[in-house]
């Protein structure tokens, strides 16, 4: 069965303080993305991890990928209010030459001042 | 970067009424765009693939006649709902993929839909 399972579902923490969420999917994959979706917002691309290895950073937001693991970690480095919002990650699989994203649940951050 | 529009961004209509809702890649040609629905809380639920000139292929459980999906150009794919119902009301995403070359597909805004 194709699974990405997100964890933890739900995380709520204090300003400046570090945590990493972790995405781990069952099929092999060469690429997976992390998403950011605010209340009623369509998806924010975050990164685009394409390589065992890959490390990307953007401000307080890291993220790897490990391919032989099948896992992925999204940390965040003292945490601040505006990064409250839910994350997601993605795999992409291809099946029958169909391209295909399999969709974590999603990590809803809160990040109290 | 690549970008990707929806219309309308929010429309209520009555039980029984249908609903276009429009997908376009503003500055690039997407050979395939996805459908989604998002209900509150949960994460997103791929409803169908569609590429360009050729019927979409829906995923399990997503009825094809109530979900009608047009992918009449290389920017331009539309879904209409039919006979919505208020079980419909969801947020609906789409997506747009400028093919195998590409890194990503590229999201539209998002179009919620109620139906009272």
């Amino acid at each position: 069965e194709l699974k990405v399972e997100q964890n933890p579902l739900f995380l709520s923490m204090q300003e400046g303080k570090n945590y990493t969420i972790y995405c781990n999917y069952s099929t092999t994959s060469d690429r997976l993305y992390w998403y950011r979706q605010d209340p009623g917002k369509s998806l924010e691309s975050l990164f685009v991890l394409l390589s065992n290895g890959a490390v990307k950073q953007e401000g307080r937001l890291m993220a790897s990928l490990d391919t032989k693991a099948r896992l992925s970690t999204l940390h965040i480095t003292a945490a601040v209010h505006d990064l409250s919002a839910t994350y997601f990650c993605a795999v992409v699989i291809s099946l029958d030459s169909n391209y295909q994203l399999i969709w974590g649940a999603g990590t809803k951050l809160i990040i109290k001042p | 970067g690549a970008v990707v529009s929806q219309h309308p961004s929010w429309v209520i209509c009555k039980s029984g009424t249908s609903v276009k809702i429009e997908c376009r890649s503003l500055d690039f040609q997407a050979t395939t765009m996805f459908w989604y629905r998002q209900f509150p809380k949960q994460s997103l639920m791929l409803m169908a693939t569609s590429n360009e000139g050729s019927k979409a292929t829906y995923e399990q459980g997503v009825e094809k006649d109530k979900f009608l999906i047009n992918h009449a150009s290389l920017t331009l794919s539309t879904l209409t709902v039919t006979s919505a119902h208020p079980e419909d009301s969801s947020f609906y995403i789409c997506s747009a993929f400028p093919g195998p070359a590409a890194f990503e597909q590229f999201f539209g805004p998002g179009t919620r839909l109620t139906v009272l």
